[in-house]
């Protein structure tokens, strides 16, 4: 049954940091990647995309890597901003489209 | 383009009663799926339908839980009778799989309180 990790929980950083949010999966066959965010209240608005065949993706400050052979992915913002402030969840397919979602890491980026 | 719609936004109702929730995904968009999302927890895949038939329901609490997609556009959720442990955010999400690309977009939510 795949599992899905993302540690850290929680994380408060000053603004301008640079940072990493880490996931990993109980089943290294990842099939699609996908980062969410989450504000309060709100549904998930999709950051980005890895398919089976890619191994990164980049928007803006946004960098998403995914190595398959220990089913893990990182996700990397660069240069902090208080409108970061949310919460990042990634999921991840093993073939079916079926998604499993990780718990999340709620962030906090202080001015 | 119109993003994936959800209603009603909010509902209260008591334990044992009813209640529907509606969702209309993305023109085209030939995947449906709903979640359910507890208070600090991930969303949890309720069914997936793929047009109008269900590709995946192994966790809907099928004595209690019904979806359906007519016509593979809209869908409906519907929970009788509501138990205090349903409350909860309900997702909705549409994504049009292709050549190995399979993109999720969600809708608002409704946020269910079961009293």
């Amino acid at each position: 049954k795949q599992e899905v990790t993302q540690i850290p929980a929680a994380l408060s950083v000053p603004e301008g940091e640079n940072l990493v949010l880490n996931c990993s999966f109980t089943d290294s066959a990842i099939y699609n990647l996908q980062w969410f965010r989450q504000d309060p209240g709100k549904g998930l608005t999709s950051l980005l995309l890895i398919q089976s065949s890619q191994r990164e993706q980049t928007s803006g400050r946004l960098n998403a890597s995914l190595d398959k052979s220990s089913g893990r992915s990182t996700l990397y913002i660069a240069a902090s901003q208080p409108g970061d402030s949310a919460t990042y969840l990634c999921a991840g397919t093993t073939g079916t489209y079926k998604y499993i979602f990780g718990t999340g890491t709620r962030l906090k980026v202080l001015a | 383009e119109a993003g994936v719609a959800q209603s009603p936004r909010y509902k209260i109702i008591e334990k044992r009663q009813s209640v529907a929730f509606w969702c209309n995904p993305i023109s085209g968009h030939a995947t449906l799926y709903w979640y359910q999302q507890i208070l600090g927890q991930g969303p949890k895949l309720l069914i997936q339908f793929q047009n109008n038939g269900v590709v995946d329901d192994s966790q809907l609490p099928k004595d209690r839980f019904s979806a359906e997609r007519l016509k593979g556009v809209d869908s409906t959720l519907k929970i009788q009778p509501a138990k205090l442990e349903d409350s909860a955010v309900y997702l909705c999400a549409s994504s049009a799989p292709r050549g190995g690309r399979n993109e999720q977009f969600f809708g608002p939510g409704t946020r269910l309180t079961v009293l």
